[in-house]
């Protein structure tokens, strides 16, 4: 139980277009989301966190209207990047969190932007 | 504010070798704690928690003790296995409903 998908798994665009990821939580209903982003031997940088029904809270310095995010259900979550650059280039990990403790991430996508 | 350090890496080890990964954090209240782990190229899968003090968590053959009186949560394994070679990330959750800290993580590489 308690797994967490991502589509896809890899993507390659060219620059200043858009990328949309999604996350999914297949077994579970989760109440809220987290998108967090990974730069090589690095740790985990925290993006913003989504609830369902409500606009995400994104961290300091993160750009909100570059980095779009829909809890569209209490399954899925949608990170779009738009305009893309090469800056952009990372690798995006979702999680998902049915209560209150746990936290259930998904295999990550790899975002190369050309 | 929370944070969580772990020791500097990489580790290198032979199969069969003892493994001790330290980590040590700073929170308000009483947190949960975590160990992660990350294959390359995937995401992170939860390999132990424990919430509350002098929890042992287990997985795999992997331990950790929530030990409160040192802010410490080192995971211990007796025996590793070139299949154990990843990241290991420690972390908290300072509170219900509260968002996760992490250490900077640690590669761990065993050889044959």
């Amino acid at each position: 139980g308690a797994v967490v998908s991502q589509h896809p798994s890899w993507v390659i665009c060219k620059s200043g277009t858009s990328v949309k990821i999604e996350c999914r939580s297949l077994d579970f209903q989760a109440t809220t989301m987290f998108w967090y982003r990974q730069f090589p031997k690095q740790s985990l940088m925290l993006m913003a966190t989504s609830n369902e029904g409500s606009k995400a809270t994104y961290e300091q310095g993160v750009e909100k209207d570059k980095f779009l995010i829909n809890h569209a259900s209490l399954t899925l979550s949608t990170l779009t990047v738009t305009s893309a650059h090469p800056e952009d280039s990372s690798f995006y990990i979702c999680s998902a969190r049915p209560g209150s403790d746990e936290q259930y991430f998904g295999p990550g996508t790899r975002l190369t932007v050309t | 504010g929370n944070s969580v350090t772990q020791m500097e890496g990489p580790v290198t080890l032979s199969e069969e070798a003892f493994l001790t990964i330290n980590c040590t954090y700073t929170a308000t209240g009483y947190p949960s704690l975590f160990w992660y782990v990350q294959y390359p190229g995937e995401g992170l899968q939860l390999l132990l928690k424990a919430t509350k003090a002098d929890d042992k968590g287990s997985n795999k053959g992997f331990e950790a003790t929530y030990r409160k009186e040192t802010t410490s949560f080192h995971l211990e394994k007796g025996s590793v296995q070139v299949s154990d070679s990843a990241v290991y990330f420690c972390a908290i959750l300072p509170g219900a409903n509260s968002k996760l800290t992490f250490g900077k993580g640690i590669t761990l590489s065993v050889r044959p």
